[in-house]
C-alpha cells in the first residue's frame, strides 16, 4: 500500500525547543491523523483532522490539515523530555470505502536536557 | 475511552508451530486490522476486518490468516510460524464509515519465532 512521504526521518532537540514534522502524499485524503509511539507501545491517537485548512491543538501540540488535502503538520511547542517517543502520521484517502489508512515511516524525537 | 486489548505482550514460539494472537475491542466499532511493524519499514497491513466473518487481504497477507466471529474480537493466526514473521504485531479498531475512521491500537504483542 501506498506510504505518506513524513519528514523529518529523526530529529534530535534540546528541552524548550519547538519541533515541526509533516507528511505529504500525492493523493487527496478526508482525514488526517497524529499518533504518538512509545517504545514497546502501541501509537496513541494525538490528534484528528477532518476538514482542508482545519488548524487543532492538543495542549503543546499543534496539526494542519494542508489546504491541498494532500499534506498535514505537526508542531510541538516547548518540548520536555516526555515528547521523545515517534511520531506517526496517518490519512484516510478520500478513494477507499473501506477505512484503511495509510501510515507515515514515523519521525523519532529525542529530546536532551 | 476506547479500549484495544491483545491478549499477549511477548510471545515466543517455536519454527512451525500455529499461533494465535488475540485482540478485543470495547466500543463497538465495525472495523477492525491487523498490522506488524519492523524497523524500516513502518506499518504494514495484514488484514482488516470490516463486520463479522467478513476480512479482506492487506498489503502482506501471504502466511497469516484471520478470525472475526464476534465484532469485538478479532485473530491473527500463524499457520505455521517461520522466522521472518518475528516482528511486533498491531491491533487496531475503527468506526468507520461516517462514524470516523480514526483507528484506535492495542499495546502490541512482540512475537519472537526460534
Amino acid at each position: 500500500g501506498q506510504q505518506l512521504n513524513q519528514s523529518p526521518q529523526s530529529m534530535f532537540i534540546q528541552e524548550g525547543e519547538d519541533v515541526s514534522m509533516n507528511c505529504t502524499s500525492s493523493s487527496i485524503f478526508n482525514t488526517w491523523l497524529w499518533y504518538k509511539q512509545e517504545p514497546g507501545e502501541g501509537p496513541v491517537l494525538l490528534i484528528a483532522l477532518y476538514k482542508a485548512g482545519e488548524l487543532t491543538s492538543n495542549g503543546r501540540l499543534t496539526a494542519q490539515f494542508g489546504i491541498t488535502r494532500k499534506d498535514s503538520f505537526l508542531n510541538i511547542s516547548a518540548s520536555i523530555p516526555s515528547d521523545v517517543g515517534i511520531y506517526f502520521c496517518a490519512g484516510h484517502m478520500t478513494t477507499d470505502s473501506w477505512g484503511k489508512l495509510q501510515f507515515g515511516a514515523g519521525t523519532q524525537v529525542v529530546v536532551t536536557p | 475511552d476506547v479500549k484495544v486489548t491483545q491478549s499477549s505482550r511477548y510471545l515466543v514460539k517455536r519454527t512451525g508451530e500455529k499461533v494465535f494472537l488475540e485482540c478485543v475491542q470495547d466500543m463497538d466499532h465495525e472495523n477492525m486490522f491487523w498490522y506488524r511493524q519492523d524497523p524500516g519499514l513502518g506499518l504494514r497491513l495484514i488484514y482488516f476486518s470490516y463486520d463479522v466473518k467478513m476480512k479482506e487481504k492487506g498489503d502482506i497477507p501471504e502466511g497469516y490468516s484471520v478470525s472475526r466471529e464476534k465484532k469485538e474480537r478479532f485473530s491473527l493466526i500463524l499457520e505455521s510460524a517461520s522466522t521472518n514473521q518475528t516482528s511486533m504485531y498491531l491491533c487496531a479498531s475503527s468506526r468507520g464509515g461516517t462514524g470516523g475512521n480514526e483507528a484506535f491500537f492495542g499495546q502490541g504483542t512482540r512475537l519472537t519465532v526460534v
